[in-house]
């Protein structure tokens, strides 16, 4: 079974570009979660969607951050303009409703942004 | 204060050793509680959930104390393999979303 999919792997652009990361989470789960991870900041839960609608958005940055689900297999990130301060390591992961006993949720390898 | 609070180490423990990591978490309505593994430059990954009467898998043990909103993770017989960090995670009542503490490095040597 394929896991969480997330492209690019690395990227790397210059301050004010726009940035769009891309999620395909795990086939059949329904809950969809944004991260970013800094050595400053740890693991930091951007927003989240439930059966494609997004369910909280508190810890997006600010404006120039946002998230869409078209369809059950696809999400993206976008940053626009991006800042040197956006660099970090973005992961996506999956969860399943079902799965109350673990809520476990399942990462992709994440986007490592570098902006110069 | 954070919601979930560890020391971020880094343990550097010799092989065989036991270790022992602890997390405060400050919702007291927080209802389930894990432990993730993260490697370097890796993603993060489900280690074990933690039950409040403690529960052990393998050599790994966690125990809740709900009264000083306490969890902790002990492990014996260290491994080299064991080198990672261990994030403490914790899920609110009422969401499906974790809170992640920012993890402890844990560097087993020979």
């Amino acid at each position: 079974d394929a896991g969480v999919i997330q492209s690019p792997r690395h990227e790397v652009t210059e301050m004010g570009q726009e940035v769009t990361l891309r999620c395909k989470p795990i086939s059949g789960h329904d809950y969809l979660f944004w991260y970013r991870q800094t050595m400053m900041r740890g693991l930091e839960l951007l927003i989240y969607f439930n059966n494609n609608v997004p369910i909280d958005d508190s810890g997006m940055p600010e404006d120039r951050f946002s998230a869409k689900m078209p369809n059950a297999s696809f999400s993206t990130l976008k940053i626009q303009p991006s800042e040197p301060r956006d660099s970090a390591v973005y992961f996506c992961a999956s969860s399943l409703a079902g799965d109350t006993r673990s809520y476990e949720q399942y990462f992709g390898p994440g986007t490592r942004l570098t902006v110069t | 204060r954070k919601e979930v609070e560890q020391d971020p180490g880094p343990f550097n423990v010799p092989e065989g050793a036991t270790v022992a990591f602890n997390c405060t978490y400050s919702n007291s309505a927080s209802q389930s509680f894990f432990w993730y593994r993260q490697d370097c430059r890796k993603e993060p990954k489900l280690l074990m959930s933690v039950y409040s009467s403690g529960n052990e898998d393998g050599r790994f043990t966690a125990q809740l104390n709900r009264a000083s909103q306490y969890i902790s993770l002990l492990i014996r017989d260290s491994k080299l393999s064991d080198s990672a960090t261990y994030l403490c995670v914790v899920r609110a009542s009422t969401a499906s979303k974790l809170t992640f503490g920012t993890g402890t490095r844990l560097q087993v040597t020979l």
